[in-house]
């Protein structure tokens, strides 16, 4: 059982290039989430979906695509990256029901830089 | 709007010693709040969690938070420190109706001394 998978695990990228980080999952959830973890802000909800063809903004949605159209992945597009993208990027998912009690379960982080 | 504070970004302790980690929320309805755990170069793991149930929460590895409404508080504890403890904790509430979004604290890395 693979869990949350994320790639790539580091990427660099230069102002202005775009990207998507993917994410995928096997345990059939229906809540996917990503975060961003910057130093002393601890994790910062960026966009979620509660199922496939739903998705919403988070905290910080701003430079960020998202879309559903399965339920196992979660793809996170930059359209045009900026040096204050970089950042560790968590992917997280649930069941539905459990999402509502905060039991996410978390990829490994992909490390983005942007020059 | 609902947040947490984590107080010290930085505790360190000796091997076997207690481990305090201190959070403090605000909301303005009963949260949900939970303690997650992250190893370097790891995601998070769930510690443990209150859901409005026991207000003396028992986690994974030893680890207990109590819920004191009071003093708005959901501080981490485990009697003895071990050196596999060494990791970034986190604490995040939710609000009970939400679809399921975390809003996280700052962390606090634990060190823990031989």
């Amino acid at each position: 059982n693979a869990g949350v998978t994320q790639t790539p695990k580091f990427q660099v990228l230069k102002t202005g290039q775009s990207m998507t980080l993917q994410c995928a999952q096997d345990m059939n959830h229906e809540y996917m989430s990503w975060y961003r973890q910057d130093p002393g802000m601890g994790l910062r909800l960026i966009h979620y979906s509660v199922g496939a063809g739903i998705t919403d903004q988070g905290e910080v949605p701003n430079g960020y695509n998202v879309s559903r159209s399965t339920t196992e992945d979660f793809p996170l597009r930059l359209l045009s990256a900026a040096p204050s993208q970089t950042s560790v990027y968590f992917c997280a998912s649930s069941q539905s029901g459990r999402a509502k009690t905060g039991e996410l379960f978390f990829g490994e982080g992909s490390r983005l830089t942007v020059l | 709007a609902q947040s947490v504070t984590q107080l010290g970004s930085h505790v360190s302790v000796s091997e076997g010693a207690l481990v305090l980690l201190r959070c403090n929320y605000s909301s303005s309805v009963p949260p949900y709040l939970f303690w997650y755990v992250q190893y370097p170069n790891q995601g998070l793991q769930l510690l443990l969690k209150y859901t409005s149930a026991a207000t003396l929460v028992k986690g994974i590895n030893g680890f207990e938070a109590e819920f004191k409404k009071s003093e708005t508080s959901f501080h981490l504890t485990k009697p003895s420190a071990h050196m596999s403890d060494a990791a970034e904790y986190f604490c995040a509430v939710m609000l009970s109706s939400n679809t399921g979004k975390l809003i996280f604290g700052q962390g606090t890395t634990l060190q823990v001394k031989p």
